[in-house]
């Protein structure tokens, strides 16, 4: 019966290095989506899963972002070669389908030095 | 220009007082109007949900939708120091699948 699980929830990384940020959705979710939150921004889409369906990539800001969900459920979002502007609070959501209400985990925060 | 535009506040209340909370939005395909509540270091939590133009109720939370102005609006109403949070509007068209296009968010104080 637990929510929406991302890890770690605070992550501290050197220019230039890889991070995989980890999200495991609700039970039984078929929706998952990744969002960016940056300071004093709203959240900006950038990739979704639903299902066996193709991702919807179209909101990824650069190749060097990726993502892929495992068995229809847990998530990896991958930043490779990440830079300071990638600093930001990365979000996880799912739904069931395609509902209007999706449901968050508490984020990771990325910290790019 | 963003496609919606939110004043970040922050907006300071005393508790008790009628809190309006206000988005405008230039694209006239939205059609689903949504309020997410966010507390400091947690994900938003969806409060309200409507579709098209209209008011809804639920409890002390109204949602008004005005699409010939583009302009939504979140009414709390005996605010509690609780409420203290930033509230995003968030909005998206029929073929938009789940993709929602954000505000930047208003943060609420409630002062006790």
């Amino acid at each position: 019966g637990a929510g929406v699980s991302q890890s770690p929830s605070n992550k501290v990384t050197e220019k230039g290095k890889d991070v995989e940020l980890r999200c495991d959705p609700i039970s039984g979710h078929t929706a998952l989506y990744w969002y960016r939150q940056s300071l004093g921004q709203g959240l900006e889409f950038l990739i979704y899963f639903q299902g066996n369906s193709a991702p919807d990539k179209s909101g990824l800001p650069s190749d060097r972002f990726s993502a892929e969900r495992t068995g229809g459920s847990v998530s990896t979002l991958t930043i490779q070669r990440t830079q300071q502007e990638d600093s930001a609070v990365y979000l996880c959501a799912s739904s069931l389908e395609i509902q209007e209400k999706l449901f968050f985990g508490s984020g990771t925060q990325l910290s790019v030095l | 220009q963003k496609e919606v535009e939110q004043d970040p506040g922050p907006l300071s209340v005393p508790e008790g007082a009628i809190v309006s909370l206000n988005c405008t939005y230039s694209n006239s395909a939205f059609q689903y109007f949504m309020w997410y509540r966010q507390y400091s270091r947690k994900g938003p939590e969806l409060l309200m949900y409507t579709y098209s133009s209209g008011n809804k109720e639920d409890g002390r939370f109204t949602a008004q939708v005005d699409k010939s102005s583009k302009y939504i609006s979140l009414f709390i109403r005996d605010s509690q120091p609780s409420d203290s949070a930033t509230y995003l509007c968030a909005m998206k068209s029929n073929n938009a699948g789940n993709m929602l296009t954000f505000g930047g968010g208003t943060r609420l104080m409630v002062k006790p």
